[in-house]
């Protein structure tokens, strides 16, 4: 069975400092990764994804993550952090075998960026 | 929010009863999902449409029912509401439904059940 873990409720950070937020996948197939971004009252935006090739994948607002297969981990980094940054982040993942239909989210990792 | 409206953006209502929630979107994409949200289990699917009267189950799906008779719209409905069904609920499309199509979130619906 699909699932996604991330193993942090909370992730506090510094303003400037780089920024780290973990996920790691089970899947029993190839995976297709996912982060999106809530904000307060919003809808999840869509971040980046990571389908096939290079292992980092960079996408929006200077957010990076690297696909780790051995360690089917897809951890999302910034080098540095901005208040504006602050926000409920999801990692989602899909078997490559059964498509769109079934995208399984992580429970997110509330980030708290310190000016 | 990538041309996605849902309505009403806020609801409490009363257990017992029916409540429909609509999801419309401009983008003319072929694909429609619910899904709620609730603290410690991110997002869960409810519903999905894969065209138009053409629907089919989630992992979440006891107690709402789906429709779709129009690409455009979504509507999900809570026969008799319960408790349980306070939640946050977001409509989701995407273009296509491989495992590469990217889905684009609604702004949510905040749902009370009393």
């Amino acid at each position: 069975a699909q699932s996604v873990a991330q193993p942090e409720d909370q992730v506090n950070v510094a303003e400037g400092n780089p920024l780290t937020v973990k996920c790691t996948y089970s899947v029993s197939g190839n995976p297709y990764l996912f982060w999106y971004v809530q904000y307060p009252n919003r809808g999840l935006q869509f971040l980046l994804k990571y389908i096939t090739g290079d292992n980092l994948v960079k996408g929006s607002y200077g957010f990076e993550a690297e696909f780790n297969k051995s360690q089917t981990s897809f951890h999302l980094k910034k080098p540095s952090a901005l208040v504006s940054d602050s926000a409920l982040y999801f990692c989602a993942v899909r078997d490559i075998n059964t498509g769109g239909f079934k995208t399984i989210f992580g429970a997110g990792t509330r980030l708290f960026v310190k000016a | 929010d990538a041309g996605i409206t849902q309505s009403p953006r806020h609801k409490v209502t009363e257990t017992g009863t029916p409540v429909t929630l609509r999801c419309h979107q401009t983008e003319n994409h072929r694909y429609m999902y619910w899904y709620r949200q609730d603290p410690g289990h991110g997002l869960r699917l409810i519903h999905y449409s894969y065209g138009v009267k053409d629907t089919d189950k989630g992992e979440v799906s006891d107690g709402y029912s789906v429709s779709r008779s129009k690409t455009e719209d979504f509507l999900l409905t809570l026969e008799s509401a319960t408790s349980s069904q306070t939640s946050v609920y977001f409509c989701a499309i995407s273009e296509g439904s491989s495992g590469t199509d990217t889905q684009y979130f609604g702004p949510g619906t905040r749902l009370t059940v009393l």
